[in-house]
């Protein structure tokens, strides 16, 4: 069965300090895969996407098929990077998408 | 910009009520979606719609119904709420993933207590 798994509930740094929040997925197919933020008091909102491969916010995540992983990396992190980060799947014609447990990331400042 | 929208904000039940929450879309999105928000479980797929009158059931159906009718309206049915369905309720769209990006967009959440 499809499966996100994000094995850390709570993740707390320093301020500058490297990030890296993980994510396994379970999917014999070709994944399509998301990291979704929610800030405090906001909606959900994407923040980014394995097939753009871009950098958003100075966060990078790089699909590994081999150990399938995507896990999000920030060099350097900020405080206003505070928030709860969500990975999240998309497979089958129907565009279903699931979504892993969730890590707060807390910045210290 | 694509908003979507959900009618209510706070609700507070009884157990054994009917409860509906609805949610509309304003950019013609195929897909929507319901899924409940609780913490250390994160989001967990209820129900979703790829076209009017379709739906399909995600992981945690049981207890609960959608209807589709229009394009730009999902709403999820709690035929006899019961104090385990009390949680947060998001609903969300999206362009097929041959469409557009695949990308979801949420409403604000409707947070649901059953007493």
């Amino acid at each position: 069965a499809q499966r996100v798994t994000q094995p850390e509930k709570l993740l707390s740094v320093f301020k500058g300090a490297p990030v890296e929040l993980k994510c396994n997925y379970s999917y014999s197919g070709s994944p399509e895969l998301f990291w979704y933020v929610q800030y405090s008091r906001q909606r959900l909102q994407l923040l980014l996407r394995h097939i753009s491969r871009e950098s958003i916010k100075g966060f990078t995540a790089d699909l590994n098929k081999g150990e399938t992983s995507f896990h999000l990396k920030k060099p350097f992190a900020q405080e206003e990077d505070s928030a709860m980060y969500y990975c999240a799947l998309a497979y089958s014609s129907a565009s279903k998408i699931i979504f892993g447990s969730g890590t707060r990331l807390s910045i210290r400042p | 910009d694509v908003k979507v929208t959900q009618s209510s904000r706070y609700l507070v039940k009884r157990t054994g009520e009917k409860v509906f929450l609805e949610c509309v879309q304003d950019m013609d999105h195929e897909n929507m979606f319901w899924y409940r928000q609780d913490p250390g479980l994160g989001l967990r797929l209820i129900y979703f719609s790829y076209d009017v009158k379709m739906k399909e059931k995600g992981d945690i159906p049981e207890g609960y119904s959608v209807s589709r009718e229009k394009k730009e309206r999902f709403s999820l049915i709690l035929e006899s709420a019961s104090t385990n369905q009390t949680s947060m309720y998001l609903c969300a769209s999206s362009l097929s993933l041959a469409g557009g990006t695949g990308e979801l967009f949420f409403g604000e959440g409707s947070r649901l207590t059953v007493l």
